[in-house]
C-alpha cells in the first residue's frame, strides 16, 4: 500500500514562477515530512523537512506547507528558477525511523 | 566530510545468482539504510543498521540480507535474484539512531542492478 503518494508525475512552469509540488499521506503516526530533489545519476538530496506540530516552515526560496487535517503537504518554490528542474519526492518518517517516499514529480522550469 | 559512496555503480547479474553491494557512510554517521527504487517508483525502504545491529525492515523477503561493520561501512546482500530485482539500490547514512533529530537521511549516487 502507497502510505505517501505523490499524484502528479510532472508539472512545468515559466522561469520566475511559483512551482507548488503536492503530496499526500494516509498515516496519521508521521512525525517528519520530507522533501528530496533528485537529479538524474545521482542519489537523493534532501531539500526542507517539516515536524509534524509544524504548520509551515520556509528556507530561502523553499517554503513547506502541512495540513495535517487533510493530510497534504505542500512544497512552494518562488520564484522558480532553471537549475530547480529535477525530480522531487516527498517522504514521510514513521516510528523506527522507517521513511516512505512518493512516487516523485518531475519539474521542469522553462527558462 | 567524505559523503556516502556506494559500489559498484553498474552491474549485471542472471536469474538464480547472488549480489552484494557496499555502502561506505558519512563521516560521523553511525545509522546506515537501504532502499530499492524501481523504475518510475520512489524509493523502498528495505532495512536500517544502527551500530551493527538491524534497527527496522521493510516488506522485503529474507533473501534480502544485510550487515553493518564496526566502521558503520554496509553491505546489502541478495539472494536467488529475481528479475523483479532489477533497480536502482541506494545507500542511506543518517548521524543518529531510532528517533534522532529529523533523520535526514543522505544518499549515496545509487548502485544500479540489472538482473537478465
Amino acid at each position: 500500500d502507497q502510505q505517501v503518494k505523490q499524484n502528479s508525475p510532472s508539472l512545468s512552469v515559466q522561469e520566475g514562477r511559483i512551482s507548488i509540488l503536492n503530496c499526500d499521506y494516509t498515516n496519521s503516526m508521521f512525525d517528519y515530512f520530507l522533501w528530496y530533489k533528485k537529479y538524474p545519476a545521482e542519489g537523493p538530496t534532501f531539500l526542507i523537512s517539516i515536524s509534524s506540530i509544524k504548520d509551515k516552515n520556509e528556507d530561502g526560496r523553499f517554503t513547506v506547507f502541512l495540513n495535517k487535517s487533510a493530510k497534504h503537504l505542500s512544497l512552494h518554490i518562488v520564484p522558480s528558477q532553471p537549475g530547480d528542474s529535477a525530480v522531487y519526492f516527498c517522504a514521510a518518517r514513521s516510528t523506527g525511523n522507517q521513511f516512505y517516499f512518493g512516487t516523485g514529480t518531475s519539474l521542469t522550469v522553462i527558462p | 566530510e567524505t559523503g556516502v559512496t556506494q559500489s559498484p555503480t553498474h552491474l549485471i547479474k542472471t536469474r538464480g545468482q547472488q549480489v552484494t553491494l557496499r555502502c561506505s557512510s558519512q563521516s560521523g554517521h553511525n545509522t546506515v539504510s537501504w532502499y530499492q527504487q524501481a523504475l518510475g517508483q520512489g524509493p523502498q525502504f528495505i532495512f536500517q543498521y544502527y551500530r551493527e545491529e538491524e534497527n527496522g525492515r521493510g516488506n522485503f523477503p529474507p533473501r534480502f540480507s544485510g550487515l553493518q561493520f564496526p566502521n558503520y561501512s554496509s553491505e546489502l546482500n541478495v539472494n536467488a535474484l529475481e528479475l523483479d530485482d532489477s533497480a536502482l539500490y541506494l545507500c542511506a547514512s543518517s548521524p543518529g539512531g531510532r528517533g534522532a533529530g529529523t533523520g535526514e537521511l543522505f544518499f549515496g549516487e545509487g548502485s544500479r542492478l540489472t538482473v537478465l
